[in-house]
């Protein structure tokens, strides 16, 4: 069974600088997709990121990127210049058809 | 619409009683999905539905729940004889029918069972 794991339950980090939230997987899968959600307060889930697994590039959408190592099934998410209002809960979440499978979250929290 | 929408936003009721939740899906959108969200944890999938084809329902934790999606739009979940345990955030989704597609969420509905 495909499973997705985020050992972190919060982050913090100092405004301005890069955190990394980490998020491994579980599959036979060959090809799949994996997504990066937030989660603010408002309960408004926004899609950060979106990697394909056939790709080797690393998605990059402005000041998110991921490192994707697909043999590790690992799939973590870099935030540059954190702002206040990347404050969120952020959620891995893996698709091979129509069902999404989802982490636990980690709850990244913005330092002043 | 410009977006997903649900209905109500918050739901109080008590034990026992039936509710019904309401998901209004992006125009055009075919895949429509429901899941639950308790305090502090992920998402849950509770049904999905593509068009005309007969839905998954293979996420529904109990025959208490179940979901209808009247002519291919609107959809309805419907919880029976509600539980304590019910309580948590209900999550609607739609996506076009390609399988890299992201999904659109809805900014769900809160359910408080008393």
């Amino acid at each position: 069974a495909q499973t997705v794991t985020q050992s972190q339950p919060e982050m913090s980090v100092q405004e301005a600088e890069t955190v990394t939230l980490s998020c491994t997987y579980d599959t036979s899968e060959s090809d799949y997709y994996l997504f990066w959600y937030k989660q603010p307060p408002s309960r408004q889930m926004i899609l950060v990121i979106r990697q394909e697994a056939y790709k080797q590039q690393n998605a990059t959408e402005n000041r998110f990127s991921v490192n994707f190592q697909k043999a590790a099934k690992s799939f973590s998410l870099k935030i540059s210049d954190s702002q206040l209002g990347d404050a969120a809960m952020y959620f891995c979440a893996y698709r091979t058809n129509y069902q999404l499978i989802w982490g636990a979250g980690t709850k990244l929290i913005i330092k002043p | 619409g410009a977006g997903v929408s649900q209905s109500p936003s918050n739901k109080v009721t008590e034990k026992g009683k039936d509710v019904e939740l309401r998901c209004d899906p992006i125009s055009g959108h075919t895949a429509l999905y429901w899941y639950r969200q308790s305090l502090g944890q992920g998402l849950e999938f509770l049904i999905y539905f593509q068009g005309n084809s007969a839905p998954d329902k293979s996420g529904l934790p109990s025959d208490r729940f179940s979901a209808e999606r009247t002519g291919g739009s609107v959809s309805t979940l419907t919880i029976q004889r509600t539980q304590q345990e019910d309580s948590a955030v209900y999550l609607c989704a739609s996506s076009l029918p390609l399988r890299g597609t992201r999904e659109f969420f809805g900014p769900g509905t809160r359910l408080t069972v008393l």
